[in-house]
């Protein structure tokens, strides 16, 4: 059974960057999409983008510009970098696995999530 | 983008009743569309997956339908472990955008 842990701090200054790292146990990390999906308080989910295990990426636009997906296949990991935090993302920050099924991409394999808060 | 709206956004039923949660989406996506279970300080579970299979291990009685901008997600005789949080997801295009989700609650 895949299974994925989130790590990294739990609070994080404004303009400061965010870093999350994310385990995969059970599975290799090769052949799949891993991503990032985050859930502010008592809201949805935004979808933060993913990455192949073999490098090639893509983002949502709001955040585009300010994160970066890698993965090392070595240690079975992969991470998340967001850079100039403000209040608003303030969040539970999820990793997952995304599958290609018949139609698109699934999320089937999730960490139990990370709260990372964002303030001074 | 490709807009997802579910409704309702909250629901009431009790135990044995069945339930049907819509999500319309702004455009046509075919059949690239999935539904998650969440419960309260857990990460989503995917149920189905392009529209109407079924996940692995999700009991029979979840099932999903619909195509193009019209989607259900049909519990049949609810169980009490089902009252949680409902979540549909589109892939078609490249940006990936869930719906703002539908609270199931005990009635």
């Amino acid at each position: 059974q895949v299974q994925l842990q989130e790590s990294g701090p739990g609070l994080v200054k404004p303009s400061e960057t965010l870093s999350l790292n994310c385990t995969v146990s059970g599975g290799s990390i090769r052949n799949y999409y891993w991503g990032w999906i985050r859930q502010p308080p008592g809201k949805g989910l935004e979808w933060i983008g993913y990455m192949y295990y073999s490098g090639s990426t893509n983002y949502n636009p709001s955040v585009k510009s300010r994160v970066t997906i890698s993965v090392d296949t070595s240690k079975n990991q992969f991470s998340l970098k967001l850079t100039s935090v403000t209040v608003a993302d303030t969040a539970v920050y999820y990793c997952a696995r995304a599958t290609t099924v018949t139609h698109g991409d699934a999320f089937d394999f999730w960490g139990q999530g990370t709260m990372v808060s964002v303030s001074s | 983008d490709i807009q997802m709206t579910q409704s309702p956004s909250s629901l009431s039923a009790s135990v044995g009743d069945r339930v049907t949660i819509t999500c319309r989406a702004s455009q046509s996506i075919s059949t690239y569309l999935n539904w998650y279970q969440q419960k309260p300080g857990k990460a989503p579970k995917l149920l189905i997956y392009a529209a109407s299979s079924l996940q692995s291990g999700v009991p029979s009685r979840f099932s999903g339908s619909g195509s193009g901008t019209d989607f259900t997600l049909t519990i049949n005789s609810l169980q009490p472990e089902d009252f949680a949080t409902y979540f549909c997801q589109q892939s078609y295009g490249t940006l990936i955008t869930f719906g703002q989700g539908t609270r199931l609650d005990l009635k």
